[in-house]
C-alpha cells in the first residue's frame, strides 16, 4: 500500500524559507511515470495546487508562486521535496504532498494517494 | 489561471435526501474533472476522475455528470458517513480547486 508522509517545520519566519519532504514507502517514486504534486489548504479554506514534480526531475508550478517555489527530487531516498522562498502569512497552511490516479501520467491529474499533511505556520 | 465556481458554499440535508453540488468552469475542461470528499483533519479522499467515473471502493450513490462547463456531483441517498466538505478539481491545465461545498446535517 503506497504511503506518503510529509515532514518539515511547522513554524517559519516571515521572509524566510519553508521547506518540507514527501517521502513515499510502498512504492518507487521512478516508477509509474507519474508527477508527483504538493497541494496546500490555508487553515478554514480550500484547496490550492501548488506544483509537481516528475521523477526526472521537470516540474511544473502555480505560476501565481513565480519563483519563490522549488520542488525537487531524490530517487535514492524516494523522497520529493519542496522550498518556498520569502514567506508571508498567507503561506500558512496544511501542506498535502500527493500521487496521482494510475493511468494519468500529464502534468495536471486527479490525486489519489495523499498524505496526512503538515500545518506550516507563517509568524514571527 | 482556469476559474472553478462552486455552488452551494454550504448545504443542509437529511439522511435519505438526493444532494447535488455544482462546479461551473470558466472556459471548457473537456471533462478533466475531479470530485472529491474532505473530513475535518484529513487529506481529500478522490470521488470522481473525469467528470463522470467513479474511484474504485467508492459507493455508487455517488455519480458525476457534465453538461458543456457545468459539472454536478450527486448523491442518492445521503448517508452518515456522507457528512463532510466536497470539492471539485479542473485537471485540463494546471489544476485547480473550486471553494468547496460543505454537506451539513439539517
Amino acid at each position: 500500500q503506497l504511503q506518503l508522509q510529509e515532514s518539515g517545520p511547522g513554524l517559519v519566519r516571515p521572509s524566510e524559507t519553508l521547506s518540507l519532504t514527501c517521502s513515499v514507502s510502498g512504492g518507487s517514486i521512478s516508477n509509474g511515470g507519474y508527477y508527483w504534486g504538493w497541494v496546500r489548504q490555508p487553515p478554514g479554506k480550500g484547496l490550492e495546487w501548488v506544483g509537481s514534480i516528475y521523477f526526472t526531475g521537470s516540474t511544473y508550478y502555480k505560476w501565481s508562486l513565480g519563483s519563490r517555489l522549488t520542488i525537487s527530487v531524490d530517487t535514492s531516498k524516494n523522497q520529493f521535496s519542496l522550498k518556498l522562498t520569502s514567506v508571508t502569512a498567507a503561506d500558512t497552511a496544511v501542506y498535502y504532498c500527493a500521487r496521482p490516479r494510475p493511468q494519468c501520467s500529464s502534468t495536471s491529474c486527479p490525486f489519489e494517494y495523499w498524505g496526512q499533511g503538515t500545518l506550516v505556520t507563517v509568524s514571527s | 489561471d482556469i476559474q472553478m465556481t462552486q455552488s452551494p458554499s454550504t448545504l443542509s440535508a437529511s439522511i435519505g435526501d438526493r444532494v447535488t453540488i455544482t462546479c461551473r468552469a470558466s472556459q471548457s475542461i473537456n471533462s478533466w474533472l475531479a470530485w472529491y470528499q474532505q473530513k475535518p483533519g484529513k487529506a481529500p479522499k478522490l470521488l470522481i476522475y473525469k467528470a463522470s467515473n467513479l474511484e474504485s471502493g467508492v459507493p455508487s450513490r455517488f455519480s458525476g455528470s457534465e453538461s458543456g462547463t457545468e459539472f454536478t456531483l450527486t448523491i442518492s441517498s445521503l448517508q452518515p458517513d456522507d457528512f463532510a466538505t466536497y470539492y471539485c478539481q479542473q485537471y485540463n491545465h494546471d489544476s485547480t480547486f473550486g471553494q468547496g461545498t460543505k454537506v451539513e446535517i439539517k
